[in-house]
């Protein structure tokens, strides 16, 4: 069955450093998603992404925070001066269509799991 | 601030009952609605899709929407030991056509 990737499984970096989080979609999936979820706290949409540009983000997806398909299958985040509140699970998640309201799945990969130190 | 509220748990239930798991939505027009279910430390799996009022059933699950009270519920018949997870609420935010508002999730708990 296929399935959204996501490496690593977890990411310890220190404060201030650069990271950057990779995910491989589905093969056919065309629109693309970061979520988040701090350790018990709710999951929170990030971005989503198409044909190469943002489609919509929330205001958790500040300057600090920038997304790329560099290639055909890979879709990454980049959280460029980490902080001690961006330590928390990363999952990617992809879906066929746009619109979440045609019966359509985003389906989500396993997650990153971030440290900030 | 559109908010999803779901009541955290722990929802305890006996092997074979029915667990019912409730949300209320505060975005008067929301449209589509999601029931993801999270075990721990995993990622969320979507159980169901609901976007007219009344029931959609799937095997063991039942999604109840009632837009006049901005309720949305599920079913879970004949409740199995792997039930056990954490459902997470999910709805998508009107005027957008991807992005979800997630509810903190309730914690069920199947006993034998």
């Amino acid at each position: 069955e296929p399935e959204v990737t996501q490496t690593p499984s977890h990411q310890v970096t220190q404060m201030g450093q650069e990271v950057i989080l990779r995910c491989v979609p589905i093969s056919n999936h065309l629109y693309f998603y970061w979520y988040r979820q701090i350790l018990g706290q709710k999951v929170e949409f990030l971005v989503s992404f198409y044909n190469n540009e943002i489609s919509e983000k929330s205001e958790i997806f500040d300057d600090q925070f920038s997304v790329e398909r560099p290639d055909g299958s890979n879709f990454t985040l980049k959280i460029r001066s980490t902080k001690l509140e961006d330590s928390a699970m990363y999952f990617c998640a992809s879906s066929e269509f746009r619109s979440l309201m045609m019966d359509t799945e985003a389906f989500f990969g396993q997650g990153t799991r971030l440290t900030v130190v | 601030q559109k908010e999803v509220e779901q009541n955290s748990g722990p929802l305890s239930v006996p092997e074979g009952a029915i667990a019912s798991l409730n949300c209320t939505y505060s975005d008067r027009v929301s449209q589509s609605f999601f029931w993801y279910r999270q075990y721990s430390g995993k990622s969320p799996e979507l159980i169901m899709s609901i976007y007219s009022n009344g029931d959609k059933e799937d095997g063991r699950f039942t999604a109840q929407l009632n837009k006049a009270s901005q309720y949305v519920s599920l079913l879970i018949r004949d409740s199995q030991p792997s039930d056990s997870a954490t459902y997470l609420c999910a709805v998508l935010n009107t005027g957008t056509a991807s992005k979800l508002t997630f509810g903190t999730g309730t914690r069920l708990q199947v006993t034998l």
